[in-house]
């Protein structure tokens, strides 16, 4: 069935390094990649997204790449602040005309910056 | 644009008991589906409305349903409440089927003692 795995399941970096989370996804129809970022006691907030016909998106210190052959996407997060901090989640989903509203999420990752 | 909105924020009932929770999209949003969050099984789709019809359903037992209303407004209501049905519930709302981008709103937490 369709499934998201996600790694690790949790992440401590210095500020100023950088982190990786990485995803795997099972369903070949899904082309559409979104990664949230949930706070403590708020809901998923999208940080970033990529579609299946896009290698490589970046926004500032974000940037997400797709293996669309391996299945596997990536969440890279540069010169981490503190501010970073909180639980990421990557999903998958059929978009365009076959979109149904359904998200498949990973298990999530709760990064930790240290100042 | 005001974002999601979702009521109430806490809530606390018994087993057996049912709960009705409402959410708001973004205004012109079309598009509201429905999560289960717990730190067992992680976000969880429960289903979608679209122009007031369901579209699309997941896994869930049949005491979890839900309508959407003409002004794109939605509720979800659990009926015979047990003890796992504790969980964050969250609602996201795109703007039309063609649009892939969910928003999300803060969240319901339920508690059933």
């Amino acid at each position: 069935g369709e499934n998201v795995e996600q790694h690790p399941s949790t992440l401590s970096v210095q500020e100023g390094d950088s982190a990786v989370i990485k995803c795997t996804y099972s369903d070949s129809a899904s082309n559409y990649f979104p990664w949230y970022k949930q706070e403590l006691g708020k809901g998923p907030q999208l940080i970033i997204d990529i579609r299946s016909n896009v290698g490589e998106k970046k926004d500032q210190r974000i940037a997400v790449t797709l293996n669309k052959t391996a299945k596997h996407f990536s969440l890279h997060i540069t010169e981490t602040q503190p501010e970073d901090s909180a639980v990421y989640f990557c999903a998958a989903s059929m978009g365009g005309s076959s979109n149904t509203g359904k998200l498949i999420f990973g298990q999530g990752t709760t990064l930790q910056v240290k100042p | 644009k005001a974002g999601v909105t979702q009521t109430p924020r806490y809530l606390i009932k018994t087993r057996g008991q049912q709960v009705t929770l409402s959410c708001s999209p973004i205004s012109g949003h079309r598009s509201v589906s429905w999560y289960q969050q717990t730190p067992g099984q992680g976000l969880q789709f429960l289903f979608e409305y679209f122009s007031e019809t369901q579209r699309n359903k997941g896994n869930f037992p049949g005491r979890f349903s839900g309508r959407q209303f003409s002004n794109s407004r939605s509720e979800m209501n659990v009926s015979t409440l047990e003890l796992g049905d504790s969980a964050l519930y969250l609602c996201a709302s795109r703007g039309n089927s063609g649009s892939e981008t969910q928003y999300f709103g803060p969240g319901t937490r339920l508690l059933v003692l």
